[in-house]
């Protein structure tokens, strides 16, 4: 069974830019979860899309928006990026109904400089 | 905010000790998750203990939960080079999202 996939691995840009982040869930998961992870610090809770809604966010401003495609992969979009943006950016699936063990992709490592 | 906050923030541990972090959170949980994470990569599930349980073992991992005093500890027994890593708890709540600490950072010396 394939895992979840992430890309891309790394990403710059430049402060200003926008930036699109990709994630395909494991198949038959409908349910993706973003987290921001800077540099030595835990997980933040981003967003999560079920079934093509979103049905959660975190404290983070608009400019941090997604969506979830028919066949569940997802994207999640970074407009107006600052510097601490520079994150890790990880992507979880997981089976609507069950005790809400997360499956991780391998993450997004973006810098803005 | 975070919900889960590990302790310690560091720990580092000879081959074949034993290694235990604890994890404190704030509000009512339903079930609370161990993820262990290396190198800045993808976070792996280990354990998930529910709120009714008070103790639980994968392996050599030992899970145990108080919810009373809002805790939870994580036991790695006869550590190995490979348990270098980051471990974190995870609570889940009544509102489908993970709220995560910030982690133990554990280092097995050879």
């Amino acid at each position: 069974e394939a895992g979840v996939t992430q890309s891309p691995t790394h990403l710059i840009k430049t402060r200003g830019q926008q930036a699109t982040l990709r994630c395909s869930p494991i198949s038959g998961h409908t349910s993706v979860y973003w987290y921001q992870q800077a540099l030595g610090l835990g997980l933040q809770f981003l967003l999560w899309y079920d079934e093509g809604e979103e049905r959660n966010r975190g404290n983070f401003p608009p400019r941090f928006s997604g969506r979830q495609f028919p066949n569940y992969s997802s994207e999640l979009n970074v407009n107006a990026l600052e510097l601490e943006d520079s994150a890790l950016y990880l992507c979880a699936s997981y089976i609507t109904g069950q005790y809400h063990e997360q499956y991780f992709g391998p993450g997004t490592r973006l810098t803005v400089t | 905010s975070q919900q889960g906050e590990e302790d310690p923030q560091a720990l580092s541990i000879q081959e074949g000790e034993n290694a235990t972090m604890n994890c404190s959170y704030k509000t009512s949980i339903n079930n609370l998750q161990w993820y262990r994470q290396n190198s800045g990569r993808g976070l792996v599930h280990l354990i998930l203990i529910r709120s009714n349980e008070r103790e639980k073992h994968s392996g050599r991992l030992r899970v145990t939960l108080d919810t009373s005093k809002k805790s939870s500890s994580l036991l790695i027994t006869a550590s190995r080079a490979a348990d270098t890593a980051s471990y974190f708890c995870a609570t889940d709540g009544n509102d489908y999202k993970l709220s995560f600490g910030a982690g133990t950072t554990v280092t097995v010396r050879a």
